[in-house]
């Protein structure tokens, strides 16, 4: 059974960066696809990148290209997602989860606001 | 990118309802499609992928059908638990769209 914990919520300010991390356990991960997701207050599901770390190649949706950098740490087991030049409309819940048949684990969110 | 439509966008039904979800994709996914249920408040969990086969603990009253371009996800008896959000979703290609979401709400 996957477990994938998020790192806590943050506060930036309009043009700073996020990196928010996603630290998997109970399973291999260098066998692992791994998608992040986000979600802004009251809206739907969108799908932003993913990164295979046993080949160290990541992927982004078109939107976040130029702003966002996916990457892993296979010694701890972490995945990160940094998004820079932030505005007010990347406030948004962010999900890690693993990239398999449809995204069968998820990480708990992390809450970014950004707000001056 | 492929475009992922979902019909409709909000339903209400009575407990015990069959009720079906729509989608539809622009172009051919063959059968790579995944539906999710999101509780308010919650984190989205996956309910059935390959277009369907239920994921593991998810019940029976689940279901999943159709190819190519359109696809049905059905509750056949609807529970209070089922209120949600549902998401399509299609994987194993990038990018891993989603659908706009289905609200299903008790009557």
């Amino acid at each position: 059974q996957v477990h994938l914990v998020q790192s806590g919520a943050e506060v930036k300010k309009p043009g700073s960066s996020v990196k928010v991390s996603c630290k998997a356990s109970g399973g291999t991960f260098r066998t692992y696809t791994f998608s992040w997701v986000r979600q802004a207050p009251g809206q739907g599901l969108e799908w932003m990148g993913r990164i295979i770390p046993i080949i160290d190649t990541a992927y982004y949706a078109q939107k976040f290209l130029g702003r966002v950098t996916i990457t892993a740490d296979e010694s701890t087991s972490t995945v990160y997602m940094e998004l820079s030049s932030l505005t007010s409309e990347d406030t948004a819940v962010y999900f890690c989860a693993i990239d398999n048949w449809g995204f069968d684990y998820w990480g708990q969110g992390t809450l970014v606001t950004v707000s001056s | 990118d492929i475009q992922m439509t979902q019909s409709p966008s909000s339903l209400s039904a009575s407990v015990g309802d069959r009720i079906t979800i729509t989608c539809r994709a622009s172009l051919d996914i063959t059968k790579d499609l995944a539906w999710y249920q999101q509780k308010p408040g919650k984190v989205p969990s996956l309910l059935i992928y390959g277009a369907s086969t239920l994921h593991s603990g998810v019940p029976s009253r689940f279901s999943g059908s159709g190819s190519g371009t359109d696809f049905t996800l059905t509750i056949s008896s609807l529970q209070p638990e089922d209120v949600a959000t549902y998401y399509c979703q299609k994987y194993h290609s990038a990018p891993r769209t989603f659908g706009q979401g289905t609200k299903v709400e008790i009557k």
